[in-house]
């Protein structure tokens, strides 16, 4: 049975520091990880996708990477700012066309 | 850009009524499905459905909740005899056909139960 683990679940660094969230997960049958935001109390903002052939995907301050055969991800945020405060998370789509979540990295920024 | 939308963003029933929670989709995407997120818990996976039919369904999933695509745009939850314990988040997603495709999801809706 898959499973996603994060950690840190929880991080808080000053404002402008460079930063690495990491998520793992247990079976590497996987089609696509999924990295998400989500601001308290409200919905799932989609931040970057990489298919599991892929290595890395980046937007703008944000490069995530994928060891497949490792099961490891990590989402790192360049010159962080206050605005990025939210909880990170990512979820895998398995081999049942399910997505696995993990439950999540707490991030405060401080200004 | 395309989006998922869901109706209404915050629902409040008493115990023991029936509630529905719609989405609709975006519009070329094949695969559908429900997710829960109890407060300050991880997001739980409900319900896959594909090809009008329910393709994947998890324990959460029983007898009191149940998914319809009534009119080809629609993707309804229906949640029975609701309970203190339906209270979450409910988040509906779609994606489009293989493995590659992105899941999109709609902003939520918060259930409370009363």
């Amino acid at each position: 049975k898959q499973e996603v683990t994060q950690i840190p679940a929880a991080l808080s660094v000053p404002e402008g520091e460079n930063l690495v969230l990491n998520c793992s997960f247990t079976d590497s049958a996987i089609y696509n990880l999924q990295w998400f935001r989500q601001d308290p109390g409200k919905g799932l903002t989609s931040l970057l996708l990489i298919q599991s052939s892929q290595r890395e995907q980046t937007s703008g301050r944000l490069n995530a990477s994928l060891d497949k055969s490792s099961g490891r991800s990590t989402l790192y945020i360049a010159a962080s700012q206050p605005g990025d405060s939210a909880t990170y998370l990512c979820a895998v789509l398995d081999s049942n066309y399910q997505l696995i979540w993990g439950a999540g990295t707490k991030l405060i920024i401080k200004p | 850009e395309p989006e998922v939308t869901q109706t209404p963003s915050h629902q409040v029933t008493q115990m023991g009524q029936e509630v529905i929670l719609r989405c609709v989709p975006i519009s070329n995407h094949l695969y559908f499905y429900w997710y829960r997120q109890i407060l300050g818990q991880k997001v739980e996976f409900l319900v896959s459905f594909y090809n009008n039919e329910i393709s994947e369904k998890s324990e959460i999933f029983d007898d009191q909740f149940s998914v319809e695509r009534p009119d080809g745009s629609n993707f309804t939850l229906k949640i029975r005899s609701t309970k203190l314990e339906d209270s979450a988040m409910y988040f509906c997603a779609s994606r489009g056909l293989g493995g590659v495709a992105e899941a999109f999801f709609g902003q939520g809706t918060r259930l409370t139960v009363v």
